[in-house]
């Protein structure tokens, strides 16, 4: 593994259906993010999370849960998915507060 | 107004143009700023940071306007390869500022033979 790694790299889901995208990273980066890129909308940032063990909420986050049980795994849990859910989703970390993101290469999600 | 605003484009120069981005932030108490690049279907990629006092990397130089709130990214000798999104990302926090990134919606730049 180099950088991040996302898994599916792209799902068909029944509405309704629970999903989780995966995202690990080996950067040992304290911060990592998960945002949902939609034509038109650009990259809106869904949650967050500083550290290990805390979560914060994004621009979008209805509809989205996340944990962050240790430092290098981040997953994107939709307990029930939707049609506006459809996206790409892309993962990213950061060393520091004032760093550039690393993305993950995205999940193409379409929720039927 | 958006907090990160860019012209959406599209631009289309010939190859060896050389093209200017502007986007302009609300925040003025921004304190980080990036050039990403997105080719079609694919993740954002850090093109560069951009510095107080500009930076240069090749064919490529960032400059920040702090007393105007803006950020701009000329590309000299335009290549083919440079065909792609440029994304503007703009940390408008202070302090812990996890989560407070926010991206510009991107200029689409075609470069044609």
């Amino acid at each position: 593994i180099a950088g991040i790694t996302q898994a599916p790299t792209s799902q068909i889901l029944a509405a309704g259906r629970r999903m989780t995208l995966r995202c690990t990273q080996d950067m040992r980066h304290n911060a990592m993010y998960w945002y949902r890129q939609d034509l038109g909308l650009g990259l809106r940032l869904i949650h967050y999370s500083n550290t290990a063990g805390t979560t914060g909420k994004g621009e979008v986050p209805d509809g989205y849960s996340v944990s962050r049980a240790n430092t290098d795994d981040f997953p994107l849990t939709l307990a029930s998915a939707v049609p506006s859910q459809t996206s790409v989703y892309f993962c990213a970390s950061s060393a520091t507060d004032n760093s550039p993101l690393h993305f993950g290469n995205g999940t193409r999600l379409t929720v039927t | 107004r958006k907090e990160v605003e860019q012209d959406p484009g599209p631009f289309n120069v010939p190859e060896g143009a050389t093209v200017a981005f502007n986007c302009t932030y609300s925040n003025s108490a921004s304190q980080s700023f990036f050039w990403y690049r997105q080719d079609c279907r694919k993740e954002p990629k850090l093109l560069m940071s951009v510095y107080s006092s500009g930076n240069e990397d090749g064919r490529f130089t960032a400059q920040l306007n702090r007393a105007s709130q803006y950020i701009s990214l000329l590309i000299r000798d335009s290549k083919l390869s440079d065909s792609a999104t440029y994304l503007c990302v703009v940390n408008h926090g202070g302090g812990t500022s996890y989560g407070k990134l926010t991206f510009g919606q991107g200029t689409i730049l075609t470069v044609h033979p």
